[in-house]
């Protein structure tokens, strides 16, 4: 298997445009992470979907995050209207389960200007 | 709930002398542990796992960490550090029971490795 994969690797944008960051999980896993991390706040969780189900957002920042996993092979993590705090970098990770091991991808750096 | 404590934000050592990263975890149910290495502008990356078997984990790049239920640690060590060790390393909890708490992660330690 080719690991989970995302893109873009890097994301320069302007404030107040969108961005969506795209995320393909190792296939036959059935819990999708989303994180970001930032070196003020580290590795902090956004959201976790189990069995395409979104189970916890707590930790969505706001409104303008949002997050969508359409089918077993793709998630998306939209951000609009983005802002220059929302600078980190977002990785997406995979596991069989929701409590196993969690495979990470290599992330998307993102800059808001 | 559950969560996750380490000890160190920073931990300096020489190059072939032991490592000791320190973990501490609380959990209402039989957790499962885990250790990760994120090496610069890198993903993060699997060193070991414990899921309630063996209570000394061996894991890759010659890391083991020891599983210690009454004292609640998981602490990660290596008895030769290597240039290359030199990486941000976290300490991972699940606490099995299924529920939406998923994995939580600690704050990192800054693993720095001196010639």
């Amino acid at each position: 298997d080719a690991g989970v994969i995302q893109s873009p690797r890097h994301e320069v944008t302007e404030m107040g445009q969108e961005v969506t960051l795209r995320c393909k999980p190792i296939s036959g896993h059935n819990s999708l992470f989303w994180y970001r991390q930032t070196m003020m706040r580290g590795l902090e969780l956004l959201i976790y979907f189990n069995n395409n189900v979104p189970i916890d957002d707590s930790g969505m920042p706001e409104d303008r995050f949002s997050a969508k996993m359409p089918n077993a092979s793709f998630s998306t993590l939209k951000i609009q209207p983005s802002e220059p705090r929302d600078s980190a970098v977002y990785f997406c990770a995979s596991s069989r389960d929701r409590v196993s091991e969690a495979f990470f991808g290599q992330g998307t750096r993102l800059t808001v200007v | 709930a559950q969560s996750v404590t380490q000890l160190d934000s920073h931990v300096s050592v020489s190059e072939g002398t032991p490592v000791l990263l320190r973990c501490n975890y609380s959990s209402s149910y039989s957790p499962s542990l885990f250790w990760y290495v994120q090496h610069p502008n890198k993903g993060l990356q699997l060193l070991l796992k414990y899921t309630s078997a063996a209570t000394l984990v061996k894991g890759i790049n010659g890391f083991e960490a020891e599983f210690k239920k009454s004292e609640t640690s998981f602490h990660l060590t290596k008895p030769s550090a290597h240039m290359s060790d030199a990486a941000e390393y976290f300490c991972v909890v699940s606490d099995n029971r299924g529920g939406a708490d998923g994995l939580t992660f600690g704050k990192g330690t800054h693993l720095i490795i001196q010639p």
